[in-house]
């Protein structure tokens, strides 16, 4: 069965510096991941995702993440960050056979940046 | 192209009650997914429709149930309310929400307190 870590429940950053957040996934088979972020009392945006190919992806607001199979990792990365980047992230992986409609979510990474 | 919308935004209940969300997928869209997010258990999949029928289920008592119809549009209904069903009930689209490069898309969300 498919299942997600994400190691850090919060991670202080100040403005204008770089961040990553990590995360890590537990699968038999092939899978897709994704990030998504939810700001503060709204539904989750998707910021990116891997299907295959190249495995660095680039999504939106600056946000990269890099996928390592042999690390099983696909850790989220901005080289500086905003106050407004501030939310919570989410990774996420597909359910059994690719299903983008059941996804797995890790427990979130709330990026807390400060000026 | 509208969103993906869910009425209502906020409601209370007390326990014993039951309640019936209502989510209005993107136009086109034919795979309509619901999570249940609680600060203890994260985000949680509930279940899938998908052309009227339930295509998918997560690990819920059977209190929790939902419908699709022929516009796609979906409802949740919760029986019997806990005081644990207190959540934000997300709602998620997606054009058939098999093939990864269908991005779901998701609601603002349901808050759901129970007295």
């Amino acid at each position: 069965a498919q299942s997600v870590t994400q190691l850090d429940s919060q991670v202080p950053v100040f403005e204008e510096a770089p961040v990553e957040l990590r995360c890590n996934y537990s699968s038999s088979v092939s899978v897709y991941l994704f990030w998504y972020v939810q700001y503060p009392n709204q539904g989750l945006q998707l910021l990116l995702k891997y299907l295959s190919g190249s495995t660095l992806v680039k999504g939106i607001n600056g946000f990269e993440a890099e996928f390592n199979k042999s690390q099983t990792s696909f850790h989220l990365r901005k080289p500086s960050v905003h106050i407004s980047d501030t939310a919570e992230y989410f990774c996420a992986v597909s359910g059994p056979g690719g299903a983008t409609n059941k996804l797995i979510f890790g427990t979130g990474t709330l990026l807390a940046v400060q000026p | 192209k509208a969103g993906v919308t869910q009425t209502p935004r906020y409601l209370i209940k007390t326990r014993g009650q039951q309640v019936t969300l209502s989510c209005s997928p993107i136009s086109g869209h034919r795979s309509v997914s619901w999570y249940q997010q609680t600060p203890g258990q994260g985000l949680q999949f509930l279940f899938e429709y998908f052309s009227e029928t339930q295509r998918n289920k997560g690990n819920f008592p059977g209190r929790f149930s939902g419908r699709q119809f022929s516009n796609s549009r979906s409802e949740m209904n919760v029986s019997t309310l806990e005081l644990g069903d207190s959540a934000l009930y997300l709602c998620a689209s997606s054009s058939t929400g098999t093939r990864g490069t269908d991005t779901q898309y998701f609601g603002p969300g349901t808050r759901l307190t129970v007295l």
